[in-house]
């Protein structure tokens, strides 16, 4: 159980362009999700937490507008990377709590990520 | 704030042979404590956690890690190494921000495997 998915895992685009990247708890509803990002030979880093029905946090040095967080549902947040850059090029992976979980402690459950390339 | 240390980057253990990697945090309260296997290019998966209790924690795949308040540290063993544990490892710690549990992850530690 707790399974959580991300599409697409790969994407490759052109320099200003958009990218949405979805994250989805596949059995079980998340109410809290959560952003991060991945550099090569790095650690992941939070950019932002996202919350089902309400505006997402973001961490300090994340630009809100390029980043657009959306948790409209308990099962499914997006990312969408604006007006994209080579360097926002990285791996992004989604983490969600679940549902009723102490979101200070319990657990996050990872997705395997989605490698966003920027030419 | 919290903050994670691994200092090895790089590891290497011949197949069979018992694994140690290391992970030092720093944090006011009583930590969370994660260890986290990542494979190429794919995701985090889980392999033990600490909250509290018993101080020697079981994880998944013949893991296994100590939490020791007064070293500061957590870290993960396995007494035989298996080819199939090649990847990247990493340490980290959870603390309460703002009602959310924020993970701080360490730098990892990547993990080669000879034969």
């Amino acid at each position: 159980g707790a399974v959580v998915s991300q599409h697409p895992s790969r994407v490759i685009c052109k320099s200003g362009t958009s990218v949405k990247i979805e994250c989805r708890s596949l059995d079980f509803q998340a109410t809290t999700m959560f952003w991060y990002r991945q550099f090569p030979k790095q650690s992941l880093m939070l950019m932002a937490t996202s919350n089902e029905g309400s505006k997402a946090t973001y961490e300090q040095g994340v630009e809100k507008d390029k980043f657009l967080i959306n948790h409209a549902s308990l099962t499914l947040s997006t990312l969408t990377v604006t007006s994209a850059h080579p360097e926002d090029s990285s791996f992004y992976i989604c983490s969600a709590n679940l549902q009723g979980a102490l979101v200070t402690t319990d657990t996050q459950y990872f997705g395997p990520g989605t490698r966003l390339t920027v030419l | 704030a919290q903050s994670v240390t691994q200092p090895d980057i790089h590891i290497t253990v011949s197949e069979g042979a018992s694994l140690e990697l290391r992970c030092n945090y720093s944090y006011g309260a009583t930590p969370y404590l994660f260890w986290y296997v990542q494979s190429p290019g794919q995701g985090l998966q889980l392999l033990l956690k600490y909250f509290s209790g018993d101080t020697l924690v079981q994880g998944i795949k013949g893991f296994e890690a100590e939490f020791k308040r007064s070293q500061s540290s957590f870290n993960l063993r396995k007494p035989s190494v298996h080819w199939s544990d090649a990847a990247e490892y990493f340490c980290a710690v959870g603390a309460n921000s703002g009602g959310y549990q924020k993970v701080t992850f360490g730098t990892g530690t990547k993990l080669q495997v000879i034969p």
